[in-house]
This record gives structure tokens, sequence and C-alpha cells, in this order.
């Protein structure tokens, strides 16, 4: 089973439109949890902290279920510029395990 | 520098040689990633570096596979006897808090 394992999409949604991404993870005791975008060809980059709480930031909202071992980012209003593909992050240990993306494609 | 810079952007080698990778983390990260990435796939966790403690070198994909960082300054990633399955992007990454990870833009290697 992978540690950490998305949709890989793609989503092709209309400008406006919210789009919901998922993600799960195999280890129990991961700690901390992360959304990135990596734009093509181009560097990851953070996005957001996945709080037990969930958290909003703007139009993007993410959330976590401890007891499912999963992962949610929300994306309302999409825009154009919200094309790249959306890495889950979970902290297991030392490492930043990254899932494998959703690719998300906003057009006009 | 005000971010993380790595060197070379891209490498051509041939098949058998040894490379070095450069990553120069953001100054007073204390934590540094390296990561591959295949083309069309996800990342891929090498090594992790944090302060002077071991690293952990638990993502080496074989022994051909080193990396080295003298306390929180550059680290080298260094491949021998490239093989053709290694051509990858090489990512580094370095962190100050924990997840918040900020990455490079990569040395894509080519092996010929």
């Amino acid at each position: 089973r992978k540690e950490v394992e998305q949709d890989p999409g793609p989503f092709n949604v209309p400008e406006g439109a919210t789009v919901a991404f998922n993600c799960t993870y195999s280890n129990s005791a991961s700690q901390s949890f992360f959304w990135y975008r990596q734009d093509c060809r181009k560097e990851p980059k953070l996005l957001m902290s996945v709080y037990s709480s969930g958290n909003e930031d703007g139009r993007f909202t993410a959330q976590l279920n401890r007891a499912s071992q999963y992962i949610s980012l929300l994306i309302r209003d999409s825009k154009l510029s919200d094309s790249a593909t959306y890495l889950c992050v979970v902290q297991a240990g030392t490492a930043l395990i990254f899932g494998k993306g959703t690719t998300l494609s906003v057009s006009s | 520098g005000a971010g993380v810079s790595q060197s070379p952007s891209n490498k051509v080698t041939e098949k058998g040689k040894d490379v070095e990778l450069r990553c120069d983390p953001i100054s007073g990260h204390t934590a540094l990633y390296w990561y591959r990435q295949r083309l069309g796939q996800g990342l891929e966790f090498l090594i992790y570096f944090q302060g002077n403690s071991a690293p952990d070198k638990s993502g080496l994909p074989s022994d051909r596979f080193s990396a080295e960082r003298t306390g929180e300054s550059v680290s080298t990633l260094t491949i021998q006897r490239t093989q053709q399955e290694d051509s990858a992007v090489y990512l580094c990454a370095s962190s100050l808090v924990l997840g918040e990870a900020f990455f490079g833009q990569g040395t894509r290697l080519t092996v010929v």
C-alpha cells in the first residue's frame, strides 16, 4: 500500500467552479499534514498546512480526519491561475512523504 | 541568497560516470531534504539532514547514492556509476519550521 494516495485526475473544471481533492495516508503515526502546489516543470511550493480542526485560507479549505486517515482540499471560485498539480504531504518521522499529486485544469 | 539554490540546473552525463549535485539552503534553515522526481512521477524522498544530527538516509535507493552536509550549510548529493534509471530531476529543499519546505528549482540529470 502506498504511503500517500491521491486521485491523479485530471480534474477539468470551468472558472468559478468548486473542486475538492482527497488524499489518504497509511501511517497512523503521521504527525503533520500539508498541501503543496506544483506548476508544470517547476518546484513544489507550500500551499497550506492542514490542522485537525480544519483551516481556511481565502478560497482554499483544508480538512483532516485522523480516524479515517483522510485529508481534503476544497477550492472555491476556481481561477485560471489555480491550474496546477496539488500534492498531499504527510510528515512521518523526519521525512516529508509526498503523494503523486492531483492535476487541476481550470478553463475559461 | 533569498531562496534555495541548486547547481548545476542541467547535467548530462555518460552511463557509468559519477556526478555531484549541489544545494545551497536558505540561510538559517536547519533542515535539508533531497528528493528525486522522475518524469511524470511524484517526489521520492532520498535523505534528510537536521542540524548536526545523524541524517535519515532511509530513502537512498542504493549504495551508489550518498550525500553530505556540513552543519547547516551546503549539501552535496553524489551518484556514483550513474545508470539510465538515475535520470530525473533532483530537488533540494530546506526548512526551518517542520513541514514548511522551500524547494530549489532542481537539477535535471540525464544519463546517456
